[in-house]
């Protein structure tokens, strides 16, 4: 089946840098890669996602790229704030055949956004 | 913004007990999913559920869990006799379709005594 990991774990920068995670999948089949913020007590909540199909997606201050030959993808946020600060979780999944698109989560990053 | 809610927040309960937890999804969506993740560890798939049935389900979903969408709204997973190992916090997801984006629940708290 299909395993994620998620590189880092944990993750320190100042406000207004950069942050970068990377997750790396195993299964070819996968075609949808969602990611996730959870922050304390809460769910987690999707805040960008990229399809097979395309290789960048962005939206504001947060992209995310896919490289399907490597099979690796990263989120990428700049100008951080401290209200970026949470655990941020990468996924994959696919619909095909029998598999009814559940996620494999990779192990979550801890982002701190230092003032 | 419509979103999936969770009850309880927090359940504590003994040993070889049943457990139900209760989520109640986004009200047009048809693909519902459990997931739990053990303290520490990953977020780990259970089940997804589409048509009144169980569509996939994980190793770990035994034939001590069982899954029920009893009134159109509720959707329910049940320990039958929980176990020490059980204790996680328990995630309820729904989308629209198969392929499309999985939105989460708070999360139940589950502690095994």
């Amino acid at each position: 089946g299909e395993n994620v990991e998620q590189h880092p774990s944990t993750l320190s920068v100042q406000e207004g840098d950069s942050a970068v995670i990377k997750c790396t999948y195993s299964d070819s089949a996968s075609n949808y890669f969602p990611w996730y913020k959870q922050e304390l007590g809460k769910g987690p909540q999707l805040i960008i996602d990229i399809r097979s199909n395309v290789g960048e997606k962005k939206d504001q201050r947060i992209a995310v790229t896919l490289n399907k030959t490597a099979k690796h993808f990263s989120l990428h946020i700049t100008e951080t704030q401290p209200e970026d600060s949470a655990v941020y979780f990468c996924a994959a999944s696919h619909s095909r055949g029998t598999s009814y698109g559940k996620l494999t989560f990779g192990q979550g990053t801890i982002l701190t956004v230092h003032p | 913004e419509p979103e999936v809610t969770q009850t309880p927040s927090h359940q504590v309960t003994q040993m070889g007990q049943e457990v139900i937890l209760r989520c109640v999804p986004i009200s047009n969506h048809l693909y519902f999913y459990w997931y739990r993740q053990i303290l520490g560890q990953k977020v780990e798939f259970l089940v997804s559920f589409y048509n009144n049935e169980i569509s996939e389900k994980s190793e770990i979903f035994d034939d001590q869990f069982s899954v029920e969408r009893p009134d159109g709204s509720n959707f329910t997973l049940k320990i039958r006799s929980t176990k020490l190992e059980d204790s996680a916090m328990y995630f309820c997801a729904s989308s629209e379709g198969r392929e499309r984006t999985q939105y989460f629940g708070p999360g139940t708290r589950l502690l095994v005594l």
